[in-house]
């Protein structure tokens, strides 16, 4: 079984100032890593994802996050806020499995970390 | 690219009536789409996983009677809910995985909003 959880429901940050969204994820296998980002009213959003490869993932919009697997972690940092950063995030896990040759799994989604930034 | 759509983006619908909400991937093949489910201030769950040209399979507590799913082409899914009640209320969202290219990423469509009185 795999499970995701996100440490923080809220965050809330000024502009200008770095950003952490804390994730530690559980899976029995080599699990793929993402981040995803919900603006209000519209649809999901990749912003980074860890596939095995380099542990420290870089981003759109300044993003990263660091695979840490001792401490079964994925957090998500970015050194400055943006006001158009404020929105909700989804750390998501996904077992690998094959399947005729492609790799697809289901994902499990953490809890989400609704991002404030003030100016 | 990469672009997914759902229609209608958002729906009332009176109790005991059915709604069907539609999912296409516009500009490439999706052999596999998801369908999943958001409760306010939750996170997604997933009901259920959409091969085509095959039956949909049910994650765990998801009536496969109440929610059918179809996949009847590479780019399109539906998902209809049938003899809605006021807790099928919620936001509807589906994802489509490319049938060639990323191995790893689903494409998101912006979601269903049902609201059943």
């Amino acid at each position: 079984a795999q499970s995701v959880t996100q440490l923080d429901s809220h965050v809330s940050v000024s502009e200008g100032t770095p950003v952490l969204l804390r994730c530690n994820y559980s899976s029995s296998y080599s699990p793929s890593l993402f981040w995803y980002v919900q603006h209000p009213n519209k649809g999901l959003q990749l912003l980074l994802k860890y596939t095995s490869a380099a542990t420290l993932v870089k981003g759109i919009n300044g993003f990263e996050a660091e695979f840490k697997k001792s401490e079964t972690s994925f957090h998500l940092t970015k050194p400055s806020a943006h006001m158009s950063d404020a929105a909700e995030y989804f750390c998501v896990v996904k077992k690998g499995t094959n399947a005729g040759g492609t790799s697809y799994g289901k994902l499990t989604f953490g809890q989400g970390t609704i991002l404030t930034v003030h100016p | 690219g990469a672009v997914v759509s759902q229609h209608p983006s958002w729906v009332i619908c009176k109790s005991g009536t059915s709604v069907k909400i539609e999912c296409r991937s516009l500009d490439f093949q999706a052999t596999t789409m998801f369908w999943y489910r958001q409760f306010p201030k939750q996170s997604l769950m997933l009901m259920a996983t959409s091969n085509e040209g095959s039956k949909a399979t049910y994650e765990q507590g998801v009536e496969k009677d109440k929610f059918l799913i179809n996949h009847a082409s590479l780019t399109l899914s539906t998902l209809t809910v049938t003899s809605a009640h006021p807790e099928d209320s919620s936001f509807y969202i589906c994802s489509a995985h490319p049938a060639s290219g990323s191995n790893y990423e689903q494409y998101f469509g912006p979601g269903t909003r049902l609201t059943v009185t």
